[in-house]
């Protein structure tokens, strides 16, 4: 079992729509979550961070976090072509030092 | 805030040479990490420093790979031999510190390519 998946993807999604990502862990003491976009050539850019159960809102991201099914999710609302990249999932460990591993990423494609 | 700052961009050698990397952390960042992205995959962890000393190198192939921070500050990958399947972009990341919330700031990463 991978530490962190993702849904394979790739996604496409029409512009305006919803696009809906996921991502599940294996390690339960994992503490933090985040989402990272990364568009084609460029470096990972911080989007989203939750660390407790239920829904964070950010404009027109929100992302989901349900640990007692290791499940963390990101919601793009009114998808814009400009979010076409990367999605990348990376949980921090609960250990002292605390490692963040990512899972494979998620192309997502918005269509005009 | 400068960001975090690697050399070269671009590297591409033949294998069985060796290549080496160079990353300077934003300043006051005690944690810096490497990491390795093989196109179409996430990054995967190589070393993680917390000022000068390693915390994890688990996934480091010590039989090619060796890093080093000296002085808690910039940081050194090198790879002798290269093999094919090192072509990759390395990435370097820093943060203030090394749990919790506390968030990776990425340097642009360093693309080998090993013919």
């Amino acid at each position: 079992q991978k530490e962190v998946e993702q849904n394979s993807g790739p996604l496409s999604v029409p512009e305006g729509a919803i696009a809906s990502l996921n991502c599940t862990y294996s390690d339960r003491g994992s503490q933090s979550f985040f989402w990272y976009r990364q568009y084609s050539g460029k470096s990972p850019e911080l989007i989203m961070s939750i660390y407790s159960n239920g829904d964070k809102e950010d404009g027109r991201f929100t992302a989901q976090l349900n640990k007692a099914s290791q499940y963390v999710s990101l919601l793009i609302r009114d998808s814009q072509p400009s979010d076409s990249a990367t999605y990348l999932c990376a949980v921090r460990s609960g250990t002292s030092y605390g490692k963040l591993t990512f899972g494979q990423g998620t192309i997502l494609t918005v269509h005009p | 805030e400068a960001g975090v700052a690697q050399s070269p961009r671009y590297k591409i050698i033949e294998k069985r040479q060796s290549v080496a990397f160079w990353c300077n952390p934003i300043s006051g960042h005690a944690t810096l990490y490497w990491y390795q992205q093989i196109l179409g995959q996430g990054p995967k962890l190589l070393i993680q420093f917390q000022n000068n000393g390693v915390v994890d190198d688990s996934q480091l192939p010590k039989d090619r790979f060796s890093a080093e921070r000296l002085k808690g500050v910039d940081s050194t990958l090198k790879i002798q031999p290269a093999k094919l399947e090192d072509s990759a972009v390395y990435l370097c990341a820093s943060s203030l510190v090394q749990s919790g919330a506390n968030v990776l700031t990425f340097g642009a990463g360093s693309r080998l390519t090993v013919l």
